[in-house]
């Protein structure tokens, strides 16, 4: 199984960009790399997933290098709503027991 | 399109007692998966259910177990539960990408 760490916090400013990095070293080849956003007492929230290169949706950017050891979520423009614990999952899209979850990091947005 | 939902928001037993959650998942998903997370913590993989077998298992003890229905929802089981066992338990359904339901917060006393 893939191991993967992530920073354990990160604080930033409204308006700003968040860049959240994700390091996967042992990422096999049929690895998909996830990012879940998750508010205290409720399910994590699908953000973004992606293989490769760099994948864009309406509300992140994910960029993954050629050798794929790491992955990096992009947050445009936080706002306070966005302060949240953000997981990254590396692992087989299709069997949860061969994907592994980071422990999160917690995203504190500032006024 | 109606999401994971999950039942019951809250759960509390006294230790000892078993205790049943159950998951409905997104109309179409055929996999469901169960994740324990203890307060403050990472998400711990506990269960995956496809097709109405089990698929995989985590590093839990054998008190844990489940069962998925013909209609693809599905039920945890923990028995003989333990003060340990206090946790928020989340049920994810899967066609790839997983999405989760709310959870079931349950508390051992």
């Amino acid at each position: 199984l893939a191991k993967t760490t992530q920073p354990i916090s990160m604080d930033s400013y409204e308006g700003q960009e968040v860049n959240i990095t994700c390091s996967h070293n042992n990422i096999a080849t049929n690895d998909y790399i996830t990012w879940y956003q998750q508010f205290p007492s409720q399910g994590p929230r699908f953000i973004i997933q992606g293989y490769k290169t760099k994948v864009t949706n309406e509300v992140a950017s994910l960029f993954i290098p050629a050798d794929r050891k790491s992955s990096t979520l992009s947050l445009p423009r936080v706002s306070l709503s966005d302060t949240a614990v953000y997981y990254c999952l590396v692992g087989d899209r299709t069997n949860a027991g061969k994907s592994t979850f980071g422990d999160g990091t917690t995203l504190t947005v500032k006024p | 399109e109606a999401g994971v939902t999950q039942s019951p928001t809250h759960l509390i037993k006294t230790r000892g007692q078993q205790a049943t959650l159950r998951c409905s998942p997104i109309s179409g998903h055929t996999s469901v998966y169960w994740y324990q997370q203890a307060l403050g913590l990472g998400l711990q993989f506990l269960l995956w259910y496809d097709e109405g077998e089990e698929r995989n298992r985590g590093n839990f003890p054998p008190r844990f177990s489940g069962r998925q229905f013909p209609n693809y929802s599905s039920e945890l089981n923990v028995n003989a539960l333990e003060l340990e066992d206090s946790a928020l338990y989340l049920c994810a359904s899967s066609l790839g990408e997983q999405f989760f339901g709310p959870g079931t917060r349950l508390t051992v006393l």
